[in-house]
């Protein structure tokens, strides 16, 4: 069975342009989770789906980031614009319960 | 003071020894703990989880909790070069909702050969 797929695995963009984050969950799960891990804050949750709907988005940094998740099967993760302070690997991971089933990470540099 | 606070490491293992993590948490009210290893450029993979006091045995592995003393502990027996990783600590604060884990900062662990 595929795992949690994640796009782009690496980007470099420029501060100020529109960062987009996909990820399509393993099926069948109903959890969709998206974090951010960087050196200095380390793994943290940005916001949480349960059967395509938005249950808690706290950890959100700030109104530049926003999440969708339109379907089941596919979320997005929207940087806009883009800040160098947003570089970091993000995570997407799915969960049919306990547990987190990570992607690979998507590696944001934003220069 | 950190929810959730490991040592960062390097926890240096000769090969075929004992691998001892630790992790204290703040919420006392901590119902459900849990233990990532996280391969350097990877993502991270659970290895277990647990729920009561007590220990919690999964091959080479072992998960022991005290939640008077607030802590959780994972033991590798026989670690192997390929136990070369940052292991993670995560716990469900009751005062998150429910997908809500926090996460330490992780222990790097080095076995020796």
């Amino acid at each position: 069975d595929a795992g949690v797929i994640q796009s782009p695995r690496h980007e470099v963009t420029e501060m100020g342009q529109e960062v987009t984050l996909r990820c399509k969950p393993i099926s069948g799960h109903d959890y969709l989770f998206w974090y951010r891990q960087t050196m200095m804050r380390g793994l943290e949750l940005l916001i949480y789906f349960n059967n395509n709907v938005p249950i808690d988005d706290s950890g959100m940094p700030e109104d530049r980031f926003s999440a969708k998740m339109p379907n089941a099967s596919f979320s997005t993760l929207k940087i806009q614009p883009s800040e160098p302070r947003d570089s970091a690997v993000y995570f997407c991971a799915s969960s049919p319960g306990e547990g987190r089933y990570f992607g690979e990470g998507s590696w944001l540099t934003v220069v | 003071q950190k929810e959730v606070e490991q040592n960062s490491g390097p926890l240096s293992v000769p090969e075929g020894a004992i691998a001892s993590l630790n992790c204290t948490y703040s919420d006392r009210g901590s119902q459900s703990f849990f233990w990532y290893r996280q391969y350097s450029g990877k993502s991270p993979e659970l290895i277990m989880f647990i729920y009561s006091n007590g220990d919690k045995e999964d091959g080479r592995f072992t998960a022991q909790l005290n939640k008077a003393s607030q802590y959780v502990s994972l033991l590798i027996r026989d670690s192997q070069p390929s136990d070369s990783a940052t292991y993670l600590c995560a716990v469900r604060a009751t005062t998150d909702s429910w997908g809500k884990l926090q996460f330490g900062a992780g222990t790097q662990v080095v076995v020796t050969p």
